[in-house]
């Protein structure tokens, strides 16, 4: 299953509500997460099954979505947050979208 | 705290074969599922197969033909061999655990290494 994310690059600044796009190939049952990776350091989860957010991750992180269309919003952009995230889905195996790296504007 | 440390050789020629470590501290690798995946340059990423807690392995069938995860449960390690490599095998190598709510698995990844960087090049 094809995970398309959109879009690759984002600026955005300190406060302001960012959305990321998920999109995949085919109805995946909701069973998508969503993670943050900053620079030189491993993937963090951040959330899972859609809009659950794992434990630990700031509330300013959501997920909505259903069938194909899924995405993540950052509430109020924090400098912390400026990473590469992206989504993965677990309904037909494992793929994974290429990323949106996001930056302050 | 679960962590999860990818080691292993960063240069391998093409034809030979790769092999990784993943040393896991805080949690044991006889519970939950640990996989590898990988990401490509072009920042494809791919999951490549997994290991149970039992020592059961599923593989991604691209790589069937190739690939080999084992583990030794004394040293709390899992490993990664991949067969008869190519300049395709280029990517950062990354050892993961599924995601686990104290009650059930579930098939996203809950901790991640840092991941070690693997260039096939003669």
């Amino acid at each position: 299953i094809q995970m398309t994310q959109s879009p690759s690059l984002l600026s955005a600044s300190v406060g302001d509500r960012v959305t990321l796009s998920c999109k995949a190939g085919q109805n995946i049952n909701n069973y998508l997460a969503w993670y943050q990776q900053k620079l030189g350091e491993a993937p963090k989860l951040l959330i899972y099954n859609v809009n659950s957010l794992q434990t630990g991750i700031p509330s300013r992180f959501s997920g909505s979505g259903s069938g194909t269309d899924y995405t993540l919003t950052i509430s109020s952009l924090q400098p912390e947050d400026v990473a590469t995230y992206f989504c993965q889905q677990y309904n037909s195996w494992y793929t994974f979208g290429a990323g949106t790296k996001l930056e302050l504007k | 705290e679960v962590q999860l440390q990818e080691s292993g050789p960063g240069l391998v020629k093409p034809s030979q074969s790769l092999s990784l470590t993943c040393s896991v501290t805080g949690y044991s690798i006889t519970s939950n599922y640990w996989g590898w995946i990988r990401k490509f340059p072009g920042n494809e990423m791919e999951y490549m197969g997994y290991i149970t807690y039992t020592g059961s392995t599923t593989y991604n069938p691209s790589l069937k033909s190739r690939i080999s995860i084992t583990r030794d449960t004394s040293k709390n390690q899992f490993f990664l061999q991949l067969n008869s490599v190519t300049t395709e095998d280029t990517a950062t190598y990354y050892c993961v655990r599924r995601g686990y709510d104290g009650t059930y698995y579930y098939r996203y990844f809950d901790y991640w290494g840092q991941g070690v960087m693997v260039t096939v090049s003669s």
